[in-house]
């Protein structure tokens, strides 16, 4: 099993509808999560940081399952914009602060 | 704020050439640095870590090889290219609790 894993997709969504997919981690001593957005040919900038049981920023909604070990990330009212790769990421809780990231979740949002 | 500069964007080397990737950092002082490979259509994989001067991890054993020479300054070095190194090339840094920040990232082609 691999340490951190998405569900690659793509989730098609059509504007303004809702989306929400999941990043499973098997690292029961992990501590933060991470959401990172990735545009095409572009280098990941932090979406949200997820430490304890969720966050919220605007139409993004992040949760943390522990017990499942396992986040989710929701998007509300898409717009056009928000189609890019969401990297999901998991803090190793080892020395140097280092992640592990998932492989990633396309989603494209269409007219 | 912190501030990531990566040189060059993009770069063709023949196999067997060597390789320097630089990575400089503005703002912060003391940060631990990273580099990480981004393959095509792949995950993001950590190469190296830093928690200070000299002080270099090592995650996978390749032809790479890093070294950070100055407080905010990380490079990437191989000797010898090979055709698997092509990918993208990532630089972040933490400074805070545990986030990371990425550069703009280096295209290396290798043919």
């Amino acid at each position: 099993r691999k340490e951190v894993e998405q569900d690659p997709g793509p989730f098609n969504v059509p504007e303004g509808a809702t989306v929400a997919f999941n990043c499973t981690y098997s690292n029961s001593a992990s501590q933060s999560f991470f959401w990172y957005r990735q545009d095409c040919r572009k280098e990941p900038k932090l979406l949200m940081s997820v430490y304890s049981s969720g966050n919220e920023d605007g139409r993004f909604t992040a949760q943390l399952n522990r017990a499942s070990q396992y986040i989710s990330l929701l998007i509300r009212d898409s717009k056009l914009s928000d189609s890019a790769t969401y990297l999901c990421a998991v803090n190793r809780g080892a020395a140097g602060n280092k992640l592990t990231f998932g492989g990633g979740t396309r989603v494209l949002v269409k007219p | 704020s912190q501030t990531i500069h990566q040189w060059p964007a993009t770069l063709v080397q023949p196999v067997g050439s060597p390789l320097s990737l630089e990575c400089t950092v503005e703002g912060t002082s003391n940060p631990n640095l990273y580099w990480y490979r981004q393959a095509a259509g792949r995950g993001l994989q950590l190469l190296f870590y830093s928690v200070g001067i000299g002080q270099i991890s090592s995650e996978v054993p390749q032809n790479l090889s890093a070294s950070r020479p100055q407080d905010r300054q990380f490079i990437l070095s191989s000797k010898k290219l090979l055709l698997s190194d092509s990918g993208f090339y990532l630089c972040a840094l933490t400074w805070d609790r545990e986030t990371q920040y990425f550069g703009p990232g280096t295209r290396l082609l290798v043919l």
